[in-house]
């Protein structure tokens, strides 16, 4: 199976700040990668499919980048309710798998 | 607008049998490769099952091969996933996913909670 690795596992961020998670492959997985928000209670959000492709109705603040092995997901300004839980997924080979998961917290 | 709405989920003891369905509209179902992916409280996101758009291929994780079966009905635009001897560790949210793929978009339901406990 491929293994995903988000980095880094947690962090804190203050409104308006940049933020980039980053997300590595074990091994390389061409564009086949989304990236997905969830809050608490909530079921994911689909955010960005094919590595760098917005998801529809998701604002431009959220962008992703990436191939082969290594992919980040970057939110331009960071905004309340965007604090949440971010996974990354591949989809190159069953089964599908997902990264451990990056979490932003207030500062 | 894609929505997927699953049900069935509740308390079962150790060793019982559920069966999850998942309602899915505004998009052609029969099209669509599908997927279960849970979550157990606490913890990140494990795929469980897909079936392709015809229901001819099916996949399994580990943990639940021989034990759970994926299965649908395009004419009826549903999803399903029976599970049968169903642990402790079963225990999570179970979601139903059209997951993305190189030029379509994903989608998720609420899920359903399945609680296995005596």
């Amino acid at each position: 199976d491929i293994q995903l690795t988000q980095s880094p596992s947690s962090l804190s961020a203050s409104v308006g700040d940049r933020v980039t998670i980053t997300c590595r492959a074990s091994q390389g997985i061409s564009n086949y990668l989304a990236w997905f928000q969830q809050k608490p209670g909530k079921a994911p959000k689909s955010l960005i499919y094919a590595a760098s492709s917005l998801q529809s109705g998701v604002p431009s603040k959220f962008s992703g980048s990436g191939s082969g092995t290594d992919f980040t997901l970057t939110i331009s300004s960071l905004q309340p309710e965007d604090f949440a839980t971010y996974y990354c997924q591949q989809y190159n080979s069953y089964p599908p798998t997902f990264g451990g998961g990056t979490k932003v917290e207030i500062k | 607008e894609v929505q997927l709405v699953e049900s069935g989920g509740g308390l079962v003891q150790p060793g019982g049998s559920l069966r999850l369905s998942c309602a899915a509209s505004g998009f052609t179902f029969s099209s669509y490769e599908m997927n279960w992916v849970r979550q157990a409280p606490g913890k990140g996101l494990e795929w469980v099952s897909y079936i392709s758009s015809s229901g001819s291929t099916k996949y399994y994780a580990d943990s639940v091969k021989g034990r759970f079966t994926i299965s649908r009905d395009n004419a009826k635009k549903s999803l399903y996933l029976h599970m049968n001897s169903l642990r402790a560790e079963d225990t999570a949210v179970y979601y139903c996913a059209r997951l993305p793929t190189v030029t379509t978009m994903g989608y998720w339901g609420q899920g359903t909670l399945v609680t296995v406990s005596s």
